[in-house]
This record gives structure tokens, sequence and C-alpha cells, in this order.
């Protein structure tokens, strides 16, 4: 079952918009994962953030995690068509003593040119 | 490329058959980790080994095994194939915590 719960589902948005996804998870975490996918591809690391951490970024991306709410965001800005892909957050359980890596159910992102 | 090697790409089979994924992590890797997504279950998280040895079990069927070998690289044993393990399978390495370097999965067709 999926630790991560994003929301939107899917957003669609012009080119040069922002673009905003939420994650909502269940237990403690030791640290919060974004994970990019293109179709059908492999997914790929975008940024990772700690427990003790509240606000990362990373070129275009800005991360934030509010780990009273339970819930992380990522913002990506000035959004361009090649952003196309889907979302996912991956939380690793604070009560395993080691990483696993539970993934949510994703955030569909279509930037229009 | 991430460095993390499946093989092979896509497979076709049909119902009561065997199958074996194959997985090369990244040089240096210790954990390995395999993942099935399919659109009604999204990315499930299926077993993890570090280093030749199991560490954490997910959403694994009994009709599903793995091992990682001495050598590092893994391999995930699908039997009793059912139509509903149509999916795509991940392999994703990492050396210890922080980011998984995914490989670009093996796609499993049912028939």
């Amino acid at each position: 079952s999926q630790q991560g719960e994003e929301d939107p589902q899917a957003l669609s948005i012009q080119e040069g918009e922002n673009a905003t996804m939420n994650c909502s998870y269940k237990t403690s975490i030791n640290n919060l994962q974004w994970y990019r996918q293109n179709s059908g591809r492999g997914l790929v690391h975008l940024i990772l953030i700690r427990s003790n951490e509240r606000e990362k970024h990373s070129g275009r991306l800005r991360v934030t995690l509010d780990t009273s709410k339970k819930s992380s965001s990522l913002l990506i800005t000035a959004s361009r068509a090649a952003d196309t892909a889907s979302y996912f957050c991956a939380t690793d359980a604070k009560d395993t003593g080691f990483q696993k890596l539970v993934f949510g159910t994703g955030t569909r992102l279509l930037v229009s040119p | 490329d991430s460095g993390v090697t499946q093989t092979p790409k896509h497979l076709i089979t049909a119902t009561g058959q065997r199958v074996t994924l194959r997985c090369s992590p990244r040089s240096g890797d210790l954990s390995v980790y395999w993942y099935q997504q399919s659109l009604d279950q999204g990315l499930q998280f299926l077993i993890q080994y570090y280093n030749g040895e199991e560490r954490a079990k997910g959403n694994i069927l009994e009709r599903f095994s793995a091992q990682q070998f001495p050598d590092l690289h893994s391999e995930l044993n699908l039997s009793s194939l059912e139509l509903g393990d149509s999916a795509l399978y991940f392999c994703a390495s990492s050396l210890e915590e922080g980011e998984l370097f995914f490989g670009e999965g093996s796609r499993l067709t049912v028939l």
C-alpha cells in the first residue's frame, strides 16, 4: 500500500507558469524524496529533504516539508514543456532502521507550450 | 543513464509460466530494490536486498521470489503468472541511504 498520496492527481499548465504538487504521508519519516518519471521510463531522483529540514532548493525546484502535518510540497518554477512527466514522493519510514522507500500515487504534470 | 541495467526490456508470456528478470546495480551500490508498477496499483515496493541479504519485504506475492548474488546482481523470479502480473518491474540500487537509481524497467505482458 502507498505511504504517500499526491495531490492533485493531474495538473495541466502553460509554459512559464509554476506547478505545485503536494504529498501527504502517514507515519514518521527519516527523509522524503521526490522523483520524476517520463512516460514508461525509469524514475529519476530530484531532491531529498530530511525530517529536520523545512525547505530545500535545487535549481527551479523548491521542496517544503511540514512534519507536523505529515506533508510536503514540490514547486517547479517557470515550467517548461520538458517538465511534462509524473512526479512521485517517496518516504523513508522511521521505524525500519534502514532505508525502505515507499512511493506515493504520483501527480501527472502536463506543460503545454 | 542511471548505471542500473535491467534485462529483458520487454517480455511476453502466457499465464502459468515462469520468468526471471535480471538487474545489475550501479558499480559499488550494495542495495537493490524491486518495484512493480501497474496502472491500478501504482508503484509498489516488492523487496530489498543489501549485500546479498534480504533486508525488507513489501507487497511481494508468494509466487514471486528474488535473490542477490555475490557479484551484487539480482534476479526477480515470477512464477505461475496471472494476467494481473502484467506490469513494469523496476530495479533500483543505492549505496546506503538516500537517492535511488532506477533502471529502465522490464515490461511484462502476460497473455
